[in-house]
């Protein structure tokens, strides 16, 4: 399985905060993705990132911010968190290989906001 | 771009029961298609992929064929467990675009009752 794990795996947090999710690699891939997981949304692309500095936006990006200083860290920044933020997280990794399309994801964060 | 269509679930079979989750998609050329089994409470895991038509995917009793001539990649178990109950997802990539995205089904729940 590949190395990747998410911080912190659980987190409760009030409306207007800014809240910063992790999600650190160690298999040297390329491609980063994070997506949010609800019950009748399936999975939903929030941003991704192609490279080091290199990000562009999924199909629900806002309120959502993210960076990518170092190839294994992708960071995910809830501006000002709102209730309809509260939802699972998943971080995913791709493309150690060219033409590998298959992602490899984290294990998750719940984040609920109140 | 590509899409793909899932059956929808919930499924609940009995144990030992034969399993089939289909799965059909649209798609320019012929990308990898992949199944993905997320487990209660965890992240998404890869379960099987098939690079070209008519390749077999397989791995821990599960087998799904690349079609193209019906453009279906269905998941099939000959005998499942208990411990197959977990959501699956039907995935291929996005489009032809260098992002390396993926585009998932909604899901298939699956329980298995003893």
């Amino acid at each position: 399985d590949a190395g990747i794990t998410q911080s912190p795996r659980h987190k409760v947090t009030e409306t207007g905060t800014p809240v910063t999710l992790r999600c650190h690699q160690t298999e040297n891939h390329r491609y980063m993705y994070w997506y949010r997981q609800d019950p009748g949304h399936g999975l939903r692309l929030i941003h991704y990132s192609y490279g080091v500095k290199d990000t562009d936006k999924g199909e629900v990006s806002d309120g959502y911010s993210v960076s990518r200083s170092k190839t294994e860290d992708f960071l995910l920044t809830l501006e000002s968190a709102t209730s309809s933020q509260t939802s699972v997280y998943f971080c995913a990794i791709s493309g150690r290989t060219s033409g590998s399309y298959e992602q490899y994801f984290g294990p998750g964060t719940r984040l609920t906001v109140t | 771009g590509n899409s793909v269509t899932q059956m929808e679930g919930p499924v609940t079979l009995s144990e030992e029961a034969f399993l089939t989750i289909n799965c059909t998609y649209t798609a320019t050329g012929y990308p990898s298609l992949f199944w993905y089994v997320q487990y209660p409470g965890e992240g998404l895991q890869l379960l099987l992929k098939a690079t070209k038509a008519d390749d077999k995917g397989s791995n821990k009793g599960f087998e799904a064929t690349y079609r193209k001539e019906t453009t279906s990649f269905h998941l099939e178990k000959g005998s499942v467990q208990v411990s197959d109950s977990a959501v699956y997802f039907c995935a291929l990539p996005r489009d032809g675009a260098g992002s390396y995205q993926l585009t998932f089904g909604k899901g298939t729940k699956l329980s298995v009752i003893p």
